[in-house]
């Protein structure tokens, strides 16, 4: 079967750099998404990893390490409309995480 | 480009009373299509996936059932919905073909079922 573990719940203020973890368990990994969902919507795509390293992508960077069963999702300068619930999710047939819900405080 | 369309937005239903949930893609062929459910402040569960027309894989045994009649369409069925069947319905693709490791969802459906 499928596991995936994040955080519940993180709080931070405007303009400050945030971390969200995910160690997975998995059969045939292919890669790790992160995603993106606002209370009421649809999740949106962040970005993807299929191998080790670090992907920057804007204010947002993603983390995979392979080895360790791990990946993180870095968000820097914080903004309030940051404030949504984040997922991670294992590329094969895209099983998700229970996902993060980022506060962001003024 | 791609779209996908979901309908209805929102949907009350009475306990025993059948569901049918359509999707639709547009501007690409042959896309894998998943469906999932999300209760208030949970994460994603995936409840079907289907690579191609008639082929559906079930991922959590349950009151649901869904088909592919058409290359772009798919659709999630219950013959008598359950209480638990209460939750936000989304319907995804990717094109995996194409190596795109991407999830383009639906705006979603919230289901009550009273």
């Amino acid at each position: 079967g499928q596991s995936l573990e994040q955080p519940s719940e993180v709080t931070a203020v405007e303009g400050a750099i945030v971390q969200i973890n995910c160690t997975y368990q998995t059969s045939g990994f292919y890669g790790l998404s992160w995603y993106q969902q606002h209370d009421g919507g649809a999740p949106t795509f962040l970005s993807y990893n299929a191998l080790d390293g670090l992907e920057e992508t804007g204010r947002f960077s993603s983390f995979l390490s392979r080895s360790d069963s791990y990946g993180y999702l870095l968000l820097q300068e914080l903004q309030m409309k940051d404030s949504a619930s984040y997922f991670c999710a294992v590329f094969n047939k895209f099983y998700f995480g229970s996902g993060t819900k980022l506060n962001v405080k003024p | 480009s791609q779209t996908i369309h979901q309908w209805p937005a929102t949907l009350v239903q009475p306990v025993g009373s059948p569901l049918s949930l359509e999707c639709t893609v547009e501007g690409t062929s042959n896309p894998n299509l998943y469906w999932y459910r999300q209760a208030a402040g949970r994460g994603l569960q995936l409840l079907f996936y289907s690579v191609g027309i008639g082929q559906i894989s079930s991922e959590v045994p349950q009151n649901l059932s869904a088909s592919r009649p058409q290359d772009r369409q798919f659709i999630l069925s219950s013959k008598k919905l359950l209480l638990s069947d209460s939750g936000f319905y989304l319907c995804a693709w990717s094109d995996l073909s194409g190596g795109d490791e991407k999830l383009f969802f639906g705006s979603g459906t919230q289901l009550s079922v009273l």
